[in-house]
């Protein structure tokens, strides 16, 4: 079956602009967590959706936004982006809620310039 | 503060040899561990997990250990393969649907042929 697919791969946008990243996942997964992932803090967790409804969330500012759509694809926004945002933005996708049995996404490299 | 440390950034290690990263966890609420291993431009992929009430846990040449009373858990290679280096992260879960992954840092193995 097809894997996690993050698009696009690659993106370069300036400081204060905004971002919106996609997650498509396995299919029949219904939830989809999107993490952060810099040299100096490793994977940090932003946010879970199950059934399109925001479950879970980590200590990240409001700039950073999600959604999940009736087909359980999910998207991340940043707004007003800063250089530190800088990172690579990780989805995974699970049959069930809660960070269990989590398969990954490729990601998205997102630099702020 | 870090719930999850992996102290080594970097190791070396010999083909054929033994490869052991460590993690220690402060949590005693996590009862779920998982090793995920990460190629450059890739997503992390699933290696390994333990339940908190097992101390060992074993698949093909990957060993997961755990030691509740010191809260630390390491990853046994055993012969490692130099297809074997990338970096591994360790993730522990608190259990419940209302948790998630926390992940550290990564430790990045080099085996050398």
């Amino acid at each position: 079956k097809a894997g996690v697919t993050q698009t696009p791969r690659y993106l370069i946008k300036t400081r204060g602009q905004q971002v919106t990243l996609s997650c498509s996942p396995i299919s029949g997964h219904r939830s989809v967590s999107w993490y952060q992932q810099t040299p100096g803090q490793g994977l940090q967790f932003l946010f879970e959706y199950f059934s399109e409804t925001q479950r879970n969330k980590g200590n990240f500012p409001g700039r950073f936004s999600g959604r999940q759509f009736s087909n359980s694809r999910s998207e991340m926004n940043v707004s007003t982006l800063e250089l530190g945002d800088s990172a690579l933005y990780l989805c995974a996708s699970s049959s069930t809620l809660g960070g269990y049995g989590y398969t990954f996404g490729s990601g998205t490299r997102l630099t702020v310039v | 503060d870090q719930q999850v440390k992996q102290n080594s950034p970097s190791l070396s290690v010999q083909e054929g040899r033994i490869s052991i990263l460590n993690c220690d966890y402060t949590n005693s609420m996590f009862d779920y561990f998982l090793w995920y291993k990460k190629y450059p431009a890739e997503g992390p992929t699933f290696l390994i997990s333990i339940s908190s009430i097992k101390d060992k846990n074993e698949d093909g040449r990957f060993t997961v250990f755990l030691n509740k009373s010191a809260k630390h858990l390491s990853l046994h290679i055993v012969p490692s393969q130099p297809g074997d280096s990338a970096v591994y992260f360790c993730a522990a879960h608190a259990g419940g649907s209302q948790g998630n992954l926390i992940f550290g840092k990564g430790t990045k193995l080099s085996v050398k042929p």
